[in-house]
Parts: structure tokens; sequence; C-alpha cells
């Protein structure tokens, strides 16, 4: 139990360009989505948290109008990099938790998506 | 949150038990521990998670003394697959929506 899937594992784009990565929690409800993103060598920074059916809070540093989040059911959430450029390439995770307050609700990670900005 | 502190790194080898320890001086009330494991280009996987004292599953233990100022992961008999980078991370489920801030982690590397 407690699968995440993301979509897809890896995309090459063109700068400038607008790309929408898709993380979907297989078999549990997920009241909660975390986005990651990682550089080489580095540990997993995060993004911003998202609950179903409201505005995602971005931590701080991230730009809410580049990284667009949308969680509009229990079991997807999707994350656009809106003009993509290379600095934006990284390796990006998304992570899900079921139902929240319960004290011991574990962060399920997705297997990542690969973004390349050329 | 509560800042974690764990070794850059570890080497060990193959069949030896390894203990890797966190720091987590200024944990909470309701805080949990949470302990995951980290390959090259895949996303963290559970490994473990306690709140005190002693918890054991299929692949790991974990053991946090009554002041839950640190807890320590133990990987009995380890293997060449169980090289990876394992994190630690303390967060409050109830009030930070459990939010988790990842550390540097701890680089593990078991030998033949």
């Amino acid at each position: 139990g407690a699968v995440v899937s993301q979509h897809p594992s890896w995309v090459i784009c063109k700068s400038g360009t607008s790309v929408k990565i898709e993380c979907r929690s297989l078999d549990f409800q997920a009241t909660t989505m975390f986005w990651y993103r990682q550089f080489p060598k580095q540990s997993l920074m995060l993004m911003a948290t998202s609950n179903e059916g409201s505005k995602a809070t971005y931590e701080q540093g991230v730009e809410k109008d580049k990284f667009l989040i949308n969680h509009a059911s229990l079991t997807l959430s999707t994350l656009t990099v809106t003009s993509a450029h290379p600095e934006d390439s990284s390796f990006y995770i998304c992570s899900a938790s079921g139902a929240g307050g319960r004290g011991t609700d574990t962060q399920y990670f997705g297997p990542g998506t690969r973004l390349t900005v050329l | 949150l509560a800042k974690t502190t764990q070794p850059i790194s570890m080497d060990s080898y193959e069949g030896q038990e390894v203990n890797i320890t966190c720091s987590h001086n200024n944990i909470a009330t309701n805080d949990y521990i949470t302990w995951y494991q980290q390959f090259p280009s895949q996303g963290p996987r559970f490994i473990i998670q306690g709140y005190k004292t002693k918890v054991t599953n299929e692949v790991a233990s974990l053991f946090i003394p009554a002041d839950r100022k640190s807890s320590t992961l133990s990987l009995p008999r380890v293997s060449l697959s169980d090289t990876a980078v394992y994190y630690c991370l303390v967060g409050d489920f109830y009030n930070q929506g459990g939010k988790l801030i990842f550390g540097q982690g701890t680089e593990l590397s078991v030998k033949p």
C-alpha cells in the first residue's frame, strides 16, 4: 500500500516552454501533497504544500507564479513549471500523506521527475 | 520545526549492523521521528517511524531515548544494496500539516 506515482519520469524541454508534472496517490486518498526539488548531490528542498481544494502554501523564496500547483482531487496534484529556464533543471519529487491530524501520518514519496531545460 | 543533525557519511561492510544516530535537541511534544532511505535518482523510501522507546519492523529498528533528543536507526546485517542516503526527519503532523524539512542526510557506503 501507500504508492505514489509521478508522470512523466523525465522530460526535456526548450527554454521558455511550460511543463506539467503529475503526482498521484494510487491506493489512498491524499489530503495533503508536497512538492520538493533536489539538485545533484544535495538534499530535498520543500517547495510547497498543497491541500485538496485549496491554494498551495509556498516556502519562502519559491515563486508561486512560476511553479503553479493544483490539487484538484484527493488523488492528484500537478506542478506546472511555467516559462522554464535552464536553472529550473532539477529532480522534482512529490509526496502525499493521508488524513491529516492523526499524529502518525506518514509522507510517501513518488519516484521523481527529472526535468532538463535546454 | 526541529532541526536534525546526522553524520554526513558512514562506511560499513556487508553483514555488519549499522547504527545511524540523529540529534534533534529541539523536538516538540507533538513531533514524530521518521527515517527515509534514498537511492540516486529515486524518491525517498519510508523506513520507519516512532515517537518514543523502540520500534521495529522487517527492515530496521528505531531507538528513541526517554528525552527524545536523539534517535538511532539500526540496520541489521547490511548488504551492498543498502548503500544509500538516510534521512532523519522530525515532523509535527498536527500543527505543520506533516511538513518535513530535510537535512543533509547520512551517506552510507557498504563495502564487500
